[in-house]
């Protein structure tokens, strides 16, 4: 089945400071999502994002389906940022597929 | 429009038992999936229901149970619980397979 990795694992960053998260996957698939994990652990959807960019206030994100790659650009980062972010994919109808995720502390 | 809710919130349970919890699928929305995540790990899919028909399942035993009522609305069930069932159980809802999920708050399930 498909993996997926994200990186870096772990980000320490200053308010304010801008970050980009990566995520790898190894097939094509339909379906891509990002996700940020509160600390209460809600799902919050960031970007429904299977191919091309997107923006969404600070946020942004692009999918490269060709080389199987997707970015979550933070800028001016805020501590209310701070969780975990998971990159999700699907190549069929049905399952997601989840990354370990990437957890963000931003420090005030 | 209301989201995704998921009830009940946390529960503790003793090994050996069994458990339902409940999730209520987003206004609108016909497919329901769910999800187990272990702490410190991404959710990894359990099974979904489209039109209460079971539509995919994963890597999971049969314990491991469902339903997908005719409002949409879902329960999981898991009998003979062990203690690594202990996990945050996931629901997510959506208008079909195959498009973008929206998940419920969780339920926090600790086996002893």
């Amino acid at each position: 089945g498909i993996q997926v990795e994200q990186s870096p694992p772990d980000l320490i960053l200053q308010e304010g400071a801008n970050s980009t998260l990566r995520c790898n996957f190894s097939d094509s698939v339909n379906n891509l999502q990002w996700f940020h994990q509160n600390p209460w652990g809600q799902l919050i959807n960031l970007f429904y994002i299977p191919s091309g960019t997107k923006q969404n206030g600070r946020l942004s994100a692009t999918t490269v389906a060709t080389e199987r790659y997707s970015l979550l650009y933070i800028s001016s980062s805020q501590t209310t940022d701070s969780g975990v972010y998971f990159c999700a994919v699907s190549e069929g109808t049905y399952k997601y597929i989840f990354g370990t995720g990437t957890r963000l502390k931003v420090l005030a | 429009e209301t989201g995704v809710t998921q009830s009940p919130t946390h529960l503790i349970k003793t090994r050996g038992q069994q458990v339902t919890l409940r999730c209520s699928s987003q206004s609108g929305h016909n497919t329901v999936s769910w999800y187990q995540q272990a702490l410190g790990q991404g959710p990894q899919f359990i099974f979904q229901y489209y039109r209460e028909e079971e539509n995919g399942r994963g890597n999971f035993p049969p314990r491991f149970s469902g339903l997908q009522f005719p409002n949409y609305s879902s329960e999981l069930n898991v009998n003979a619980l062990e203690l690594d069932d202990s996990a945050l159980y996931l629901c997510a809802s959506s208008l079909g397979t195959g498009v973008e999920q929206y998940f419920g708050p969780g339920t926090r399930l600790t086996v002893t």
